[in-house]
């Protein structure tokens, strides 16, 4: 079936712009995670939402950072006022509504270059 | 505070031998264990986890990776390379009672270079 699907999947901007990020989680999942990989890095966690839940945005690394899930489904991760060090790749991951969100799903990532 | 050593930032092995790709981590209580790999241009695959029971985890692709409770590790094995394993893995741990996305701790990666 479908997996999780990202958009853009390359994104060039110029310092000081905002970005929107999307992401679409697979069908069913309730769980919905936003990380941020840098060059070199692990995984840096961002935002987690579940269900109706209210979002855990205690990654997110400032106040330029946000998102939003519209109707349990699309997340949309926002970044105002890009710095050059936001340039990374944004991975978006679901899980399906079982137990204690074991299992992971990955999309391929947006890679965010900020010049 | 829990964490993921991946010691090794590169690994380089010839098709056809074993690979081990090293993870030690920490946290309190007893750990859940995750190895994710990262193919060029595409999102994280799960690769295997350790819940509880069997020290010895199989997952996909031929790998397996086995819980070592005194050492705190994790290793990821193959016995027998193939050029198509060459990739970015990722070791993951969280503790097992707690309900939190955040607890997922990730290392920063291993690159797995398969030579022909």
């Amino acid at each position: 079936g479908a997996g999780v699907s990202q958009s853009p999947s390359n994104k060039v901007t110029e310092k000081g712009k905002d970005v929107e990020l999307r992401c679409d989680p697979i069908s069913g999942h309730t769980a919905l995670y936003w990380y941020r990989q840098s060059l070199g890095q692990g995984l840096e966690f961002l935002i987690y939402f579940q269900g109706n839940s209210a979002p855990d945005k205690s990654g997110l690394p400032s106040d330029r950072f946000s998102a939003e899930r519209t109707g349990g489904s699309v997340s949309t991760l926002t970044i105002q006022r890009t710095q050059q060090e936001d340039s990374a790749v944004y991975l978006c991951a679901s899980s399906p509504p079982t137990g204690a969100h074991l299992e992971k799903y990955f999309g391929p990532g947006t890679r965010l270059l900020v010049l | 505070a829990q964490s993921v050593a991946q010691p090794e930032d590169q690994v380089n092995v010839a098709e056809g031998n074993p690979l081990t790709v090293k993870c030690t981590y920490s946290v309190s209580g007893n750990p859940y264990l995750f190895w994710y790999v990262q193919y060029p241009n595409r999102g994280l695959q799960f690769l295997l986890k350790y819940i509880t029971g069997d020290n010895l985890v199989k997952g996909s692709y031929g790998f397996e990776a086995e819980f070592n409770k005194s050492q705190t590790s994790f290793h990821l094995k193959k016995p027998s390379a193939l050029v198509s394993d060459s990739a970015l893995y990722f070791c993951a741990v969280r503790a097992s009672f707690s309900g939190s996305a955040r607890q997922l701790t990730f290392g920063s990666g291993t690159q797995l270079t398969v030579l022909p």
